[in-house]
């Protein structure tokens, strides 16, 4: 079993949806959840990150942690064509970060 | 006003060639990394040092081996490429191990 679990997608929503992105993952060791957003041709970036369980708020974002089931999620609101793009869980342990392989998200106007 | 920068950002090589890609950082953290993604768009950790010292080194052949002369910088260079080197390779920094990782725009590197 991969220690982190993301379904590849791809998500095709409606604008004005909102978009659920999920992770799991098997590790209990892991301390903090991470989303990153990465364009196609750029580098990933931090969108969000929390250290507990519960939810974090950020804009149109919330993070959500369950460490009980050991999933994630990343809700998004009020979608636009502009959040198209691949969305990677991460978490870390032992100083370095373990990716999910991504959700490729397709906003469709 | 680049937070982190890579060079090149295309480099298209022969096999058995060796080559380096050069990262600098802007934003005063302490800890850099390089990162190797595939085809199927896996990110995946290769280094990582903090203040200079390598403090991950995860398994990568010998052929590429990371060197940081300052904080600010972290580069890699790559001996005997591969058809498999083939990938994006992105440099990342961060104030401390892990948290809040800023990647640079990747390095694409197709050998031939």
């Amino acid at each position: 079993q991969k220690e982190v679990e993301q379904d590849p997608g791809p998500l095709s929503v409606p604008e004005g949806a909102i978009v659920s992105l999920n992770c799991t993952y098997s590790n209990s060791a892991f301390q903090y959840f991470m989303w990153y957003r990465q364009y196609s041709r750029k580098g990933p970036e931090l969108l969000m990150y929390t250290y507990s369980s519960g939810n974090k708020e950020d804009g149109r974002f919330t993070a959500q942690v369950d460490k009980s089931s050991k999933y994630i999620s990343l809700f998004i609101r009020d979608s636009q064509p502009s959040d198209s793009a691949t969305y990677l869980c991460a978490m870390d342990r032992d100083d370095k970060i373990i990716f999910g392989k991504g959700t490729r998200l397709h906003i469709l106007p | 006003d680049t937070a982190v920068s890579q060079t090149p950002k295309y480099l298209v090589t022969q096999m058995g060639n060796d080559k380096s890609i050069k990262c600098e950082q802007n934003l005063g953290h302490d800890t850099m990394y390089w990162y190797k993604q595939d085809s199927k768009k896996f990110l995946k950790i290769m280094f990582s040092y903090n203040n200079k010292e390598l403090i991950i080194n995860e398994t990568v052949p010998n052929r590429f081996s990371p060197k940081s002369p300052d904080k600010a910088h972290l580069n890699l260079h790559i001996n005997s490429l591969e058809l498999g080197d083939s990938a994006v390779y992105f440099c990342a920094s961060s104030p401390r191990p892990t948290i809040g990782q800023y990647f640079g725009p990747g390095t694409r590197l197709t050998v031939t």
